[in-house]
C-alpha cells in the first residue's frame, strides 16, 4: 500500500541553523512528491514538488528537497532557518489515477531564538 | 493571489445533527477535494470531484457523506448525521491541472 513516513514528530533548531526534515515513501510507480507547510490557523501551502527530472528541487521560502529513489526518500532542507519557519511540515505522495494525496504524519518545527 | 476559502472556521454541532461545510475553490480550477485531519493523526483523503461527479472516494466517505457543487462556485461537504468520531479539521482543496492542489485554511468540526 502507498504510504509516507515522517520519522520525526517534532524537531527544534536554533535560528540560523540548517534544517533537514526526513520523508520516506512507499509507492510502486514513479512518485509525484510534495512538501506542504501549515502555519497556525492557515491552510496547507505548497513548498515544492518533484515530478521528474532533476532530483534536487527548489521551492519557496528558500527550501529545497532531494529525491533519492534508491532510499525512497524526499528530504526537505534549508541552509539557515528563520523564526518564521516555525510550522508543521507535511510530506505527501500523489496517487496517480486516483488523484489523491497521501500524507505523512507531519513534523512540527520549533525555532529557538 | 487567488486562494481557497472555507466557512465556517469552526463549527460545533451535536451528535446526530447534519452539518454542511462550505468551500469556495479558486475560480478557474477544475478538480475539487476534501481531506480531513483528526487531531494528532495524518491528513487523510475523503473525496475528489471533477466534472460534477465524484471521481474517487475513500472508505471513510460512506453514505453519511455527500458533496455538491451547487452553483459553480461553492463546493460543499455534507455530513448527514454526525458522530463523535467525525470531529476533525476538514480541508478543501482545488486544482486546475498538473497535480498541484491548493488548500483552504480548514474548518474545525467539533461534535459533542
Amino acid at each position: 500500500a502507498q504510504s509516507v513516513t515522517q520519522p520525526d514528530i517534532h524537531i527544534t533548531v536554533s535560528e540560523g541553523a540548517s534544517l533537514e526534515l526526513r520523508c520516506n515513501y512507499s509507492y510502486g510507480a514513479t512518485p509525484y512528491l510534495f512538501w506542504y507547510v501549515q502555519s497556525p490557523g492557515q491552510g496547507l501551502q505548497l513548498l515544492l514538488k518533484y515530478f521528474s527530472g532533476d532530483t534536487l528541487v527548489q521551492g519557496i521560502k528558500g527550501f529545497e528537497a532531494e529525491f533519492k529513489r534508491s532510499q525512497s526518500s524526499f528530504n526537505l532542507r534549508k541552509p539557515s532557518v528563520h523564526w518564521s519557519d516555525a510550522a508543521e511540515y507535511f510530506c505527501a505522495v500523489l496517487i496517480e489515477g486516483a488523484q489523491k494525496l497521501v500524507f505523512g504524519q507531519g513534523t512540527r518545527l520549533t525555532i529557538n531564538p | 493571489e487567488p486562494e481557497v476559502t472555507q466557512t465556517p472556521s469552526h463549527q460545533v454541532t451535536q451528535m446526530g445533527q447534519e452539518v454542511i461545510l462550505r468551500c469556495v475553490p479558486i475560480s478557474n480550477h477544475l478538480y475539487f477535494y476534501w481531506y480531513r485531519q483528526i487531531l494528532g493523526q495524518k491528513v487523510e483523503f475523503l473525496v475528489s470531484f471533477y466534472n460534477n461527479e465524484i471521481s474517487e472516494k475513500s472508505e471513510i466517505f460512506d453514505d453519511q457523506f455527500s458533496v455538491e457543487r451547487p452553483d459553480g462556485s461553492n463546493f460543499t461537504l455534507k455530513i448527514r448525521s454526525t458522530k463523535l468520531e467525525d470531529s476533525a479539521m476538514y480541508f478543501c482543496a482545488s486544482e486546475l491541472a498538473g497535480y498541484e492542489q491548493y488548500f483552504g485554511p480548514g474548518t474545525r468540526l467539533t461534535v459533542t
